[in-house]
């Protein structure tokens, strides 16, 4: 099955981007991943999915400054115009017959 | 509006028993498969199981396969999270979560739309 491979933290100055970074491991590069945000102290809120095909569609009330986009294996989450309240957890998720989810990345804004 | 109504805090011992409640509202219950994620303390989100109201039909994740138990009633639009003997070591919190699902060519692409709020459960002696 699936391994999702994301960095453990990142950092960005309020009112910059950052983009985040989920790693599909080897023959899984197609696999559709969805994204997830987790402020602390709350429940997780979905995001958007995105495919191998690049096109991603978000989820109700998900402000346009966020975004998604993908390299190969990679699928990327990007963040433009950084609030204070972007400071969260971010969970990349798929599924291969059972959910599967990355480690999670700390994000810090500055 | 979609809404999952969760449970609130339990406190148990080892050994105790335990089933904690998820209620869907905002859309047809049995129309899409609702599970359960658990987060350790300061830890990451782990994938349970899901369960598919019309035919009661269950996925668990390996990890938690025989370790808990996973129903639905769908007379209360209601799914339900239950283990017959609990350990420390399920202490965490868990969370409800709608799952949606994509159909293509050959295969099935289950994701999470919609989460609870939460159950917190500890368990000390």
């Amino acid at each position: 099955q699936p391994v999702l491979t994301q960095s453990s933290s990142a950092s960005a100055s309020l009112g910059s981007s950052v983009k985040l970074t989920c790693t599909l491991s080897s023959g899984h590069s197609e696999y559709i991943i969805a994204w997830h945000q987790q402020q602390p102290g709350k429940a997780p809120r979905y995001l958007m999915k995105i495919g191998g095909d690049g096109r991603y569609s978000k989820g109700s009330g998900v402000p346009d400054r966020f975004s998604a986009s993908i390299s190969g294996a990679d699928r990327y989450l990007t963040i433009s115009n950084l609030q204070s309240e972007d400071e969260a957890d971010y969970y990349c998720e798929t599924w291969d017959n059972r959910g599967v989810f990355g480690g999670g990345t700390k994000l810090t804004v500055l | 509006e979609v809404q999952l109504v969760q449970s609130g805090v339990e406190v148990k011992k080892p050994g105790e028993s335990l089933k904690i409640s998820c209620k869907g509202s905002g859309y047809s219950f049995t129309n899409y498969w609702i599970g359960w994620v658990r987060q350790m303390p300061g830890k990451g989100l782990e994938w349970m199981g899901i369960i598919y109201p019309g035919d009661s039909h269950v996925k668990y994740g390996p990890s938690f396969q025989g370790q808990v138990t996973i129903s639905v009633d769908n007379f209360i639009s209601t799914a339900y999270l239950q283990w017959s003997s609990l350990k420390a070591s399920d202490t965490a919190i868990y969370y409800c979560a709608r799952h949606e699902v994509l159909h293509g060519s050959g295969w099935d692409y289950y994701y999470i739309d919609v989460w609870g709020k939460g159950t917190t459960v500890t368990v000390s002696s």
